[in-house]
């Protein structure tokens, strides 16, 4: 059973230029989420998607940043017109389905990370 | 939303030492991990505890929910175990990560 996959390990983009960052969530979950590391900080939470659906975008950045999650395929994080503030890692997690109406009881899974450089 | 701290910031350790990481949180929370993200910026799942003791080799976890801390206990410590570790709090649509303790284990 593979594992988080997200790909690429390292991307690197010239200001103004797009970055497209793809995770693929274990077989069988069906939530992802986005974070964010900067060099010598905690991961802060970006947003949570289910299939076809953004559940929570409240860490996203109100410009530049989306994120889409489709039915078949892996969820994307997308950011337009990159500046240097953008270099950081994106991580991707997911989790199996969550009982109805509740969030607990979820587990977290992590990818390998991608690596953002933006010269 | 909610805060979660750790502590220490830093630790040094000469290998076979024991050592003690704290987490706590500022709230209520569904569930909590413990993750650690060796030099290479991987991130490996420790223990899901959100209540209880749990134990997987030389590592332990405690959390306290009533009390809104959980601890992380690593024995006889080795050069391996360096890197940083992270307490994640489910609280609400989102998990929400301490700023980590940064272990180095020196032979």
């Amino acid at each position: 059973n593979a594992g988080v996959m997200q790909n690429p390990r390292h991307l690197v983009r010239r200001r103004g230029q797009e970055a497209r960052l793809r995770c693929s969530p274990m077989k069988g979950h069906s939530h992802v989420y986005w974070y964010r590391q900067l060099p010598e900080e905690g991961l802060k939470f970006m947003v949570y998607l289910q299939k076809e659906n953004i559940i929570d975008e409240s860490g996203m950045p109100k410009e530049r940043f989306s994120a889409e999650f489709p039915k078949e395929g892996p969820s994307i994080l997308r950011i337009q017109q990159v500046v240097r503030g953008d270099s950081a890692a994106y991580f991707c997690a997911s989790s199996p389905t969550a009982q109805a109406g509740t969030f607990g009881n979820e587990k977290l899974f992590f990818g390998s990370g991608t690596q953002l450089s933006v010269l | 939303g909610i805060q979660v701290e750790q502590s220490p910031p830093d630790l040094i350790l000469q290998e076979g030492a024991n050592s003690t990481l704290r987490c706590n949180f500022s709230d209520s929370v569904n569930n909590l991990q413990w993750f650690h993200q060796n030099p290479w910026g991987q991130l490996i799942n420790l223990f899901y505890i959100p209540s209880g003791t749990k134990q997987n080799g030389r590592l332990s976890a405690t959390t306290v929910a009533t009390e809104r801390y959980s601890l992380l206990y690593i024995s006889s410590s080795q050069t391996t175990d360096s890197g940083v570790y992270f307490c994640a709090v489910d609280h609400g649509n989102q998990f929400y990560f301490g700023t980590g303790t940064s272990l180095t284990v020196i032979p």
